[in-house]
């Protein structure tokens, strides 16, 4: 089993409506989830943080937390070009491990 | 002023040969990291330092080797290049210490195509 499991892609969503992207995880103990996106050809960037159970908003993008259910989810809202990305989970494993799943491709129709 | 930044961008050479990829954060950060993301885009932890020790060293060919002269620097060398080294090298780096320990920002990024 895959520590990191993200639903498989991809995604095409059109422009202003809502992306949900999934991600389960296979380390109970885990602390800490993130998602980053990543342009083509691009590196990593950290777009929103969780680290307890419920939701946090950031602008257009709230993270969901489940920790019982062993699962985290990103919801980008009013979807615009500009987010088409792959998008990826990462679980902390203890204070320096990240676990990434395999990312999720987001493709925003104009 | 780039925070995390790695060189070469590219990387183009022939197998069999010795190859350095070198990195340096400007955050203060205490832990540094190298990924490997190949063709599917897996982004995977190779190595990780933590003040000049290394604290995570997965399972990676003895080809590859880390080397961190300092808190702010981490270079991987990488001898007899072969063709399935070809990926894209991340360096990262994070503040090591909680609350925010593993919150890790990436370099650009070093494409190595063996041919």
């Amino acid at each position: 089993q895959k520590e990191v499991e993200q639903n498989s892609g991809p995604l095409s969503v059109p422009e202003g409506a809502i992306a949900s992207l999934n991600c389960t995880y296979s380390d109970r103990g885990s602390q800490s989830f993130f998602w980053y996106r990543q342009y083509s050809g691009k590196s990593p960037e950290l777009i929103m943080s969780i680290y307890s159970n419920g939701d946090k908003e950031d602008g257009r993008f709230t993270a969901q937390l489940n920790k019982a259910s062993q699962y985290v989810s990103l919801l980008i809202r009013d979807s615009q070009p500009s987010d088409s990305a792959t998008y990826l989970c990462a679980v902390g494993m203890n204070d320096y491990k990240l676990s990434f799943g395999a990312g999720t491709t987001v493709t925003v129709r104009a | 002023d780039t925070a995390v930044s790695q060189t070469p961008k590219y990387l183009v050479t022939q197998m069999g040969n010795d190859k350095s990829i070198k990195c340096e954060q400007n955050l203060g950060h205490d832990t540094m990291y190298w990924y490997k993301q190949d063709s599917k885009k897996f982004l995977k932890i190779m190595f990780s330092y933590n003040n000049k020790e290394l604290i995570i060293n997965e399972t990676v060919p003895n080809r590859f080797s880390p080397k961190s002269p300092d808190k702010a620097h981490l270079n991987l060398h990488i001898n007899s290049l072969e063709l399935g080294d070809s990926a894209v090298y991340f360096c990262a780096s994070s503040p090591g210490t909680s609350p925010f320990s593993n919150i890790q920002y990436f370099g650009a990024g070093t494409r190595l195509s063996v041919l």
